[in-house]
């Protein structure tokens, strides 16, 4: 069973552009968490989609949005970047909402200039 | 406001001993810890998890010990091998809530 895979993995922006990472689930799994990763402050909690409906958001500004798609894919958008928003940007699977463990992708690294 | 704090950056020790991870966290109604391990260029994987209803599992060379009243947990492995060298998040959930808050992450260096 192919895991959870994300485009692009590297992606070079500039400060004020808009940027949308995509997500691809595991197959068969309908729940989609997406974290940001910086040194020193862990994974940090985006929001979570479930049968394309946002079930749960973390503190971060508008800026940051999401959707889900029919088939369980997820896109994140981030407009109006800033310098700190360079990061590592983690998408992770789950069966459903109330599966605890979670599948993650490899990433894909933001480097905003 | 850190929910869930992992106050050891980095952790080094020899091979065949024991590594000792610890987590500390704030929320009460945490009642779900999970444990995932990273290496470079890759997503965290999920290792061993415990529920609030236990003080301790197994898996392996990976224990997990919860102390609810200190609201610490930790992460035992022995014995450590050198592809143990990981970074190492511990998370937290409630069953009312959906998502998963991790600590900042320990880096542990198994050395020979």
């Amino acid at each position: 069973k192919a895991g959870v895979t994300q485009t692009p993995r590297y992606l070079i922006k500039t400060r004020g552009q808009q940027v949308t990472l995509s997500c691809s689930p595991i197959s068969g799994h309908r729940s989609v968490s997406w974290y940001q990763q910086t040194p020193g402050q862990g994974l940090q909690f985006l929001f979570e989609y479930f049968s394309e409906t946002q079930r749960n958001k973390g503190n971060f500004p508008g800026r940051f949005s999401g959707r889900q798609f029919s088939n369980s894919r997820s896109e994140m958008n981030v407009s109006t970047l800033e310098l700190g928003d360079s990061a590592l940007y983690l998408c992770a699977s789950s069966l459903d909402w109330s599966s605890y463990e979670q599948y993650f992708g490899p990433g894909t690294r933001l480097t905003v200039t | 406001d850190q929910q869930v704090k992992q106050n050891s950056p980095s952790l080094s020790v020899q091979e065949g001993r024991i590594s000792i991870l610890n987590c500390d966290y704030t929320n009460s109604m945490f009642d779900y810890f999970l444990w995932y391990k990273k290496y470079p260029a890759e997503g965290p994987t999920f290792l061993i998890s415990i529920s609030s209803i236990k003080d301790k599992n197994e898996d392996g060379r990976f224990t997990v010990f919860l102390n609810k009243s200190a609201k610490h947990l930790s992460l035992h492995i022995v014995p450590s091998q050198p592809g143990d060298s990981a970074v190492y998040f511990c998370a937290a959930s409630y069953s009312s809530a959906s998502k998963i808050i991790f600590g900042s992450g320990t880096r542990l260096s198994i050395r020979p």
